[in-house]
């Protein structure tokens, strides 16, 4: 099974910030690797698919990029609605695991 | 589109339950569905998907040989029988329904499983 570690665990940002998250895969998941916002007490969302694509309705200071098997969210500009939990995915083979997630606290 | 889980609740030890997720607004076979679940204050865990026909399924090692999904797409609706439990499957239930890439573009609400004695 593809293992993803996500990093950090943790961080701590201001608005107006930019927040980069990192997830590597295991092994090679082409672009198959998806990005999720959950905030407490609510249902993940999604936010970027296919490694970079943003899914519709979400803002553009949210980017994703690949490389090779390193995976990276970028929030350009962090606003106080971005602060949440965020998970990488890998659905490229077997079990769609997920990464450990990274909360994303207020400075 | 919508999916509505249902069928949690509090069962012993060694017990077995039924989850169900029902689907609306989309053509449900059409597409993979999965189940993902969240321990309270833990992270997210894959644990089951099924194709859209049903012929294949993945599941989580630490489900396997005890959970079963399965679909019946004259229904709209998904399940997973749940069996041999233990107090670590306590968790919120989620059933996701695939996307592009087979990301999980639509979430239910969740329906919350504890496995206490």
């Amino acid at each position: 099974d593809v293992q993803m570690t996500q990093s950090p665990s943790s961080l701590s940002a201001s608005v107006g910030d930019r927040v980069t998250i990192t997830c590597r895969a295991s092994q090679h998941i082409s672009n198959y690797l998806n990005w999720y916002q959950q905030k407490p007490g609510q249902v993940p969302k999604l936010l970027i698919y296919g490694a970079s694509t943003l899914q519709s309705g979400v803002p553009s200071r949210f980017s994703g990029s690949p490389s090779g098997t390193e995976f990276t969210l970028t929030i350009s500009s962090l606003q106080p609605e971005d602060f949440a939990t965020y998970y990488c995915q890998q659905t490229y083979s077997g079990p769609r695991t997920f990464g450990q997630g990274t909360r994303v606290e207020i400075k | 589109v919508q999916l509505v889980e249902s069928g949690g609740g509090v069962v012993p030890p060694g017990g077995s339950l039924r989850l169900s997720c029902a689907a609306s607004g989309f053509t449900f076979d059409d597409y993979a569905i999965n189940w993902v679940r969240q321990a309270p204050g833990r992270g997210l865990e894959f644990v089951s998907l099924i194709s859209a026909d049903g012929i294949s399924a993945h599941y989580s090692d630490s489900v396997k040989g005890r959970f079963t999904i399965s679909r019946d797409n004259s229904k709209n609706s998904l399940y997973l029988q749940m069996s041999g439990l233990r107090t670590e499957d306590t968790a919120l239930y989620y059933c996701a329904k695939t996307g592009s890439y087979n990301s999980f573009d639509v979430w239910g609400q969740g329906t919350m499983v504890t496995v206490s004695s």
